[in-house]
């Protein structure tokens, strides 16, 4: 099966511009996850999607990023403004309940720098 | 909410060696606790994952036990190989839900030949 897709897989921005990012993630797939993850650290989730509804998002700057997941199939995540801080591997993931019990597959992820 | 912490930071071993990786975790109702593989530049991996009712698992060359008691969890890879080098993060689920995983900060493994 074709895995999870991202795109760019690299972006350069000065900051206080907006970037968005586009995960297309496994087919059936109806849970769809965005992690942030800086260097030398671990994944931090930043939104879950089931099906187009976001049920965890407690973990997203709302003051700056924005995500959405129309038909829920693809998502996209957003950050307007970018700042320095923003520099860092925006991942995806999905699952499926039905499949290993919510084991989580992971995109290449994006990796973003702000200047 | 959960707080995962992964032991060592850094690990080099000769080819042939085990390596161990630890992580303990503060969340007593957690329940899944999965260890991804990430190669330099690439998306993380699962490669093994265990649960709660089940104290150890062993898939090959790599094994995961889980004290539920002392809330602690470790990787054992044996006979390592170059290709074992990557940074190993450990995860645990909180919130009683599979879905919402905490992450460890990872170990980077150095297998030298």
């Amino acid at each position: 099966e074709a895995g999870v897709v991202q795109s760019p897989r690299y972006k350069i921005i000065e900051k206080k511009q907006p970037v968005a990012f586009w995960c297309n993630p496994i087919s059936g797939h109806n849970t769809l996850y965005w992690y942030l993850q800086n260097l030398g650290q671990g994944p931090e989730l930043l939104i879950r999607y089931e099906n187009e509804e976001a049920v965890d998002d407690s973990q997203l700057p709302k003051d700056r990023f924005s995500a959405e997941r129309l038909k829920g199939v693809d998502s996209t995540l957003k950050i307007q403004p970018a700042e320095l801080g923003d520099s860092a591997v925006y991942l995806c993931a999905s699952s499926s309940p039905g499949h290993r019990v919510n084991e989580q597959f992971f995109g290449p992820g994006t990796r973003l720098t702000v200047l | 909410g959960e707080n995962v912490e992964q032991h060592p930071s850094t690990l080099s071993v000769q080819e042939g060696d085990s390596a161990v990786i630890k992580c303990t975790y503060s969340d007593s109702a957690s329940n899944y606790f999965p260890w991804y593989k990430q190669e330099l530049g690439k998306r993380p991996q699962l490669i093994i994952d265990i649960r709660s009712n089940v104290g150890e698992k062993k898939d090959q060359r790599i094994a995961v036990t889980l004290n539920k008691t002392a809330k602690h969890f470790s990787l054992h890879i044996t006979e390592t190989q170059p290709e074992d080098s990557a940074v190993y993060f450990c995860a645990a689920s909180s919130g009683g839900s599979n879905y919402k995983l905490t992450f460890g900060k990872g170990t980077l493994l150095t297998v030298n030949p």
